[in-house]
């Protein structure tokens, strides 16, 4: 099974900040990896696709990027709405679909 | 607008049985893939099985393979789960998600998600 690390576990921001936070694969995954938002007792929420997709109605602030093992979820300029924990996702082992550990953005 | 409304939580005693449902409306539930995913209180989320439009299609984690049961009712615009032989560490929010058009394997809507406790 293909494992997922993310990195940072935490990190705190402060608004209007740039905000990155790395997914690595444990082996390749070429670009079948996806990004989640999800605040507290919420569902996630799909924000980046195939590694750099953006998803409809999503602000541009949000960007990913990376192929292969290593990927970046950048957030340009962190907004009041955006603390929240961000999962990766990979989907290049079908079926099975594992999501990384997450990373919790809060307040600094 | 795409809704995804689950139900069917509860608690449970080790070894019960539970079935969830999924009611999808706003979009034309026979042309999607569908998932289920669960979180345990305070963990990551962890994908649990998926099925194909037609429902000819399927797979599971191996954590629930043998013991869960995924169908759809494309008429009834219905996912479900079957939960069998229930343990401690099947507790969480279970959720159903529905694949993206043209990447199944991507999650573009979520439902809010039912809970299921199993503790005796």
């Amino acid at each position: 099974d293909i494992q997922m690390t993310q990195s940072p576990s935490s990190v705190s921001a402060s608004v209007g900040d740039r905000v990155t936070i790395t997914c690595r694969a444990s082996q390749g995954i070429s670009s079948w990896l996806a990004w989640y938002q999800q605040k507290p007792g919420k569902a996630p929420k799909l924000l980046i696709y195939a590694a750099s997709s953006l998803q409809s109605g999503v602000p541009s602030r949000f960007s990913g990027s990376g192929s292969g093992t290593d990927f970046t979820l950048t957030i340009s300029s962190l907004q009041p709405e955006d603390f929240a924990t961000y999962y990766c996702q990979q989907a290049n082992s079908f079926p099975s679909f594992t999501f990384g550990p997450g990373t919790k953005v809060d307040i600094k | 607008q795409v809704q995804l409304v689950e139900s069917g939580g509860g608690l449970v005693k080790p070894g019960g049985s539970l079935r969830l449902s999924c009611a999808a409306s706003g979009f034309t539930f026979s042309d999607y893939y569908m998932s289920w995913i669960r979180q345990a209180p305070g963990k990551g989320l962890e994908w649990v099985s998926y099925i194909s439009s037609s429902g000819s299609t399927i797979y599971y984690a191996d954590s629930v393979k043998g013991r869960f049961t995924i169908s759809r009712d494309n008429a009834k615009n219905s996912l479900y789960l079957q939960m069998n032989s229930l343990r401690a560490e099947d507790t969480a929010v279970y959720y159903c998600a529905r694949g993206m058009d043209g990447s199944g394997w991507f999650f573009d809507y979520w439902g809010q998600g039912t809970l299921v406790t199993v503790s005796s």
